[in-house]
């Protein structure tokens, strides 16, 4: 039971490059998110999946995409990174149906674009 | 607009003394809170959460947390800190309407705990 894993865990891009973070759960869960962590600032929702096949946006959703590929899992996708998309990326799931729920994160990807 | 307070950038504390770290927050109706920690290079671990009842939320690793509704605080506690305690701690609260189930997180507190 590996939890959420998240590739790759760490990317250099030059400014105007495209790449997809990846993200997969094995705990069944309904709900998929994906944060931006920068320092002093907390993490920040850019997408979530409340179930197999709904998007929606989040606080932070300028300049990405994401894809709910199935239940386990769920992409993000850079089209045209810039240099403030610098950061750490962390994928998150959790039970639906539940305000409660535990939301369970990822390791992380350390992005920098130069 | 609904927000997490962390007021401590961060909080030391000498190995074997009682920690506290503070988190404030303002949600419109009933908050479920939350409190990470991370480790350097790691992702967020969860630690506990408060959903309702025992104002009093224990947790893993011997934290606990206290919920105080009237001063709209959620402060993680340990009785006695572990140097391995040491590291980034965030607090997060879910408004129990809201249908994303988003978590709205603080900008995190360091511990550094000394031998």
């Amino acid at each position: 039971n590996a939890g959420v894993t998240q590739t790759p865990k760490f990317q250099v891009l030059k400014t105007g490059q495209s790449m997809t973070l990846q993200c997969a759960q094995d705990m069944n869960h309904n709900s998929m998110y994906w944060y931006r962590q920068d320092p002093g600032m907390g993490l920040r929702l850019i997408y979530y999946s409340a179930s197999e096949g709904t998007t929606d946006k989040g606080e932070v959703p300028n300049g990405y995409n994401v894809s709910r590929l199935n239940k386990r899992e769920f992409s993000l996708r850079l089209e045209s990174a810039a240099p403030s998309q610098t950061s750490v990326y962390f994928c998150a799931s959790s039970e639906a149906g539940r305000a409660s729920a535990t939301q369970y994160f990822g390791p992380g990807t350390r992005l920098l674009v130069l | 607009a609904q927000s997490v307070a962390q007021p401590e950038d961060q909080v030391n504390v000498a190995e074997g003394n009682p920690l506290t770290v503070k988190c404030t927050y303002s949600v419109s109706g009933n908050p479920y809170l939350f409190w990470y920690v991370q480790y350097p290079n790691r992702g967020l671990q969860f630690l506990l959460k408060y959903i309702t009842g025992d104002n009093l939320v224990k947790g893993s690793y011997g934290f606990e947390a206290e919920f105080n509704k009237s001063q709209t605080s959620f402060h993680l506690k340990k009785p006695s800190a572990l140097v391995s305690d040491s590291a980034l701690y965030f607090c997060a609260v879910r408004p129990w309407m809201d249908s994303s189930y988003k978590l709205i997180f603080g900008s995190g507190t360091r511990l550094l705990v000394r031998p």
